[in-house]
């Protein structure tokens, strides 16, 4: 059971260059989330999916975009990269938001 | 101030000794706390969930203070493998978004 797959595990882009981040979980889980992860910050926000077809904006969603065509996918968008995004970025999934999330195992990106 | 907030540390604990830290949260609404394990360049993994005043699980006890609005996690005869990052999880009312603290790193050393 692979749980939740973070695809690349690294990447660097330069400045102005497009990308996209794939996660997918196998657990069937409705809610999946994007984080990114910068020191002392803590964990943020990125975008979230309630279910398929659903997006919905977290608290830095700013220069990302999101698309949840499938359940078990949920993919996150850079248009044109910048320096401040450079980041690990994590993918989670929950069955029931009362439940704890399944976390993927991050995704380092390096924007130049 | 931000919604929930930790002491980084480090906290520096002798094998053995027990080590406890705590959490705040701003949000009163907040339904559930979770503490989640952070290793190195590493996924967060859930180490315990807080619904009501409290749980215990091995040597992790976890406690939950509504009045204050406070968490707080001990660890009781810690062991070198406990040397990670632990970050305080809270769930508002709303329910679908988790906000995570800053995370308060801890080192267990012989």
């Amino acid at each position: 059971n692979a749980g939740v797959t973070q695809t690349p595990k690294f990447r660097v882009l330069k400045t102005g260059q497009s990308m996209t981040l794939l996660c997918a979980q196998d657990m069937n889980h409705e809610y999946m989330y994007w984080y990114r992860q910068d020191p002392g910050m803590g964990l943020r926000l990125i975008h979230y999916s309630v279910g398929e077809g659903t997006t919905a904006k977290g608290e830095v969603p700013d220069g990302y975009n999101v698309s949840r065509l499938k359940k078990q996918n949920f993919l996150l968008g850079l248009e044109s990269a910048a320096p401040s995004q450079t980041s690990v970025y994590f993918c989670a999934s929950t069955q029931d938001f009362n439940q704890p999330q399944h976390f993927g195992d991050g995704t380092r990106l390096s924007i130049l | 101030r931000k919604e929930v907030e930790q002491d980084p540390g480090p906290f520096n604990v002798p094998e053995g000794a027990t080590v406890a830290f705590n959490c705040t949260y701003s949000n009163s609404a907040s339904q559930s706390f979770f503490w989640y394990r952070q290793d190195c360049r590493k996924e967060p993994k859930l180490l315990m969930s807080v619904y009501s005043s409290g749980n215990e699980d091995g040597r992790f006890t976890a406690q939950l203070n509504r009045a204050s609005q406070y968490i707080s996690l001990l660890i009781r005869d810690s062991k070198l493998s406990d040397s990670a990052t632990y970050l305080c999880v809270s769930r508002g009312a709303a329910g679908n978004k988790l906000t995570f603290g800053g995370g308060t790193r801890v080192l267990v050393k012989p």
